[in-house]
């Protein structure tokens, strides 16, 4: 299984709503990732879990927070969200540590914040 | 500090060769990437090629590394429609293996 699954496909919330954005891999990896992607730009990263430990914080905000509960998967909560935070959230993962940096994306949640 | 820099736009007959080019900053980079993104969706690893190599081949895809001049270029041969895509270039950054450092991409067109 060489697949980074994301769910939801779509998420429309407002700007008090919680919601969570989900994140699946079965490979064996132990760096998770989170990266926000604005149309017609590269993906920026946010997030990096080592091991299931918060390893990387790209100085985001706190109204997004990353859990990993456990090395398969990695969630992304969310509250309080602003109109310009709409954007492609994608999920990856590779091998953790000196290995290589073969990073595997998912197909990404589109998010719109109204 | 790190940087990546491609051209935006490509523009190529199917059944030609493309050739996308790709400038990095940081020479410490151990490992750059290719990766391919189509409309609506995540990110494709096309290929990489380790710095200590010139040269990488993987069936229509071709890298080529000047580490004197920090270029890649990703050439893709006898190109179809399928290939229309942005590609983006990628290397390690300088806090580890942990982080890639994108470039803008380079939206490639193909047309018959």
């Amino acid at each position: 299984d060489t697949e980074v699954t994301q769910t939801p496909k779509h998420l429309v919330m407002g700007m008090t709503n919680k919601k969570s954005l989900k994140c699946e891999q079965h490979m064996g990896h132990r760096a998770m990732y989170w990266y926000k992607q604005k149309a017609k730009k590269p993906p920026e990263l946010m997030f990096v879990y080592s091991y299931e430990k918060l390893s990387i914080n790209e100085s985001v905000p706190s109204r997004f927070s990353p859990e990993c509960p456990n090395s398969s998967l990695l969630n992304l909560h969310l509250h309080a969200l602003q109109p310009e935070d709409s954007a492609l959230y994608l999920c990856a993962s590779s091998q953790a540590g000196t290995s290589g940096n073969e990073q595997f994306f998912g197909p990404g949640t589109r998010l719109t914040v109204l | 500090g790190e940087d990546v820099e491609q051209s935006l736009f490509l523009s190529v007959r199917e059944g030609d060769s493309s050739v996308i080019n790709c400038t990095y900053t940081d020479s410490s980079s151990t490992y750059l990437y290719w990766y391919k993104q189509e409309p609506g969706a995540g990110l494709q690893l096309l290929t990489y090629i380790f710095s200590n190599m010139d040269m990488k081949q993987d069936q229509r895809l071709t890298v080529l590394l000047n580490k004197k001049d920090k270029h890649l270029s990703l050439r893709i041969a006898d190109t179809q429609t399928g290939d229309s895509a942005i590609y983006f270039c990628a290397e390690t950054g300088r806090d580890g293996y942990n982080k890639l450092i994108f470039g803008a991409g380079t939206r490639l067109a193909v047309h018959p």
